[in-house]
């Protein structure tokens, strides 16, 4: 149980275009999801939290319109990078939390490789 | 604020060994503590957390983790490493639904 998907695994597009990348919770309803971004040899930065049905809570520093998320139902988020310059590159991991009397423990999803060119 | 510090960046010990992976914490309130695995190119795996109650928590493939109120510490063990132990590894607290992660880990097992 508790499994989290994402989509693409991994992805390379141009300078200047647009990228979605799709969390799913497959078998448990997430109220809410979680993404981070990861460097190479780096820890993981929380990007954001979002909340289905709500906006996204951006942490310090994140580019709300550069990083634009959306949770339409408790089983789906989207990280949307727009305008995507090579220094975006990175891997971006997903999680999700099942509700709030187990909102401490989040499951992971495999991660999305974004190579800019 | 929370947060997590992992002592040592790159942990090398021979196949068989004992695996040691330090992390403390710093937290007004009782925090929550985890650590978790990541694989190259792969998502993180919970290892084990701990909330409450038992202070030594047992976890997935052989490792284990004591909670040390005393010393601030939720330091990772496992008796015997195996090749399939080389990883990075991730100690983590979390507050209010997020989780704060350490710098991390890399554990490499020498044949």
């Amino acid at each position: 149980g508790a499994v989290v998907s994402q989509h693409p695994s991994w992805v390379i597009c141009k300078s200047g275009t647009s990228v979605k990348i799709e969390c799913r919770s497959l078998d448990f309803q997430a109220t809410t999801m979680f993404w981070y971004r990861q460097f190479p040899k780096q820890s993981l930065m929380l990007m954001a939290t979002s909340n289905e049905g709500s906006k996204a809570t951006y942490e310090q520093g994140v580019e709300k319109d550069k990083f634009l998320i959306n949770h339409a139902s408790l089983t789906l988020s989207t990280l949307t990078v727009t305008s995507a310059h090579p220094e975006d590159s990175s891997f971006y991991i997903c999680s999700a939390a099942a509700g709030t009397s187990n909102s401490y423990e989040q499951y992971f999803g495999p991660g999305t490789r974004l190579t800019v060119t | 604020a929370q947060s997590v510090t992992q002592l040592g960046s790159h942990v090398s010990v021979s196949e068989g060994a004992l695996v040691l992976l330090r992390c403390n914490y710093s937290s007004s309130v009782p925090p929550y503590l985890f650590w978790y695995v990541q694989y190259p190119n792969q998502g993180l795996q919970l290892l084990l957390k701990y909330t409450t109650g038992a202070t030594l928590v047992k976890g997935i493939n052989g490792f284990e983790a004591e909670f040390k109120k005393s010393e601030t510490s939720f330091h990772l063990t496992k008796p015997s490493a195996h090749m399939s132990d080389a990883a990075e590894y991730f100690c983590a607290v979390s507050r209010a639904s997020k989780i704060i992660f350490g710098s991390g880990t890399r554990l490499s097992i020498r044949p």
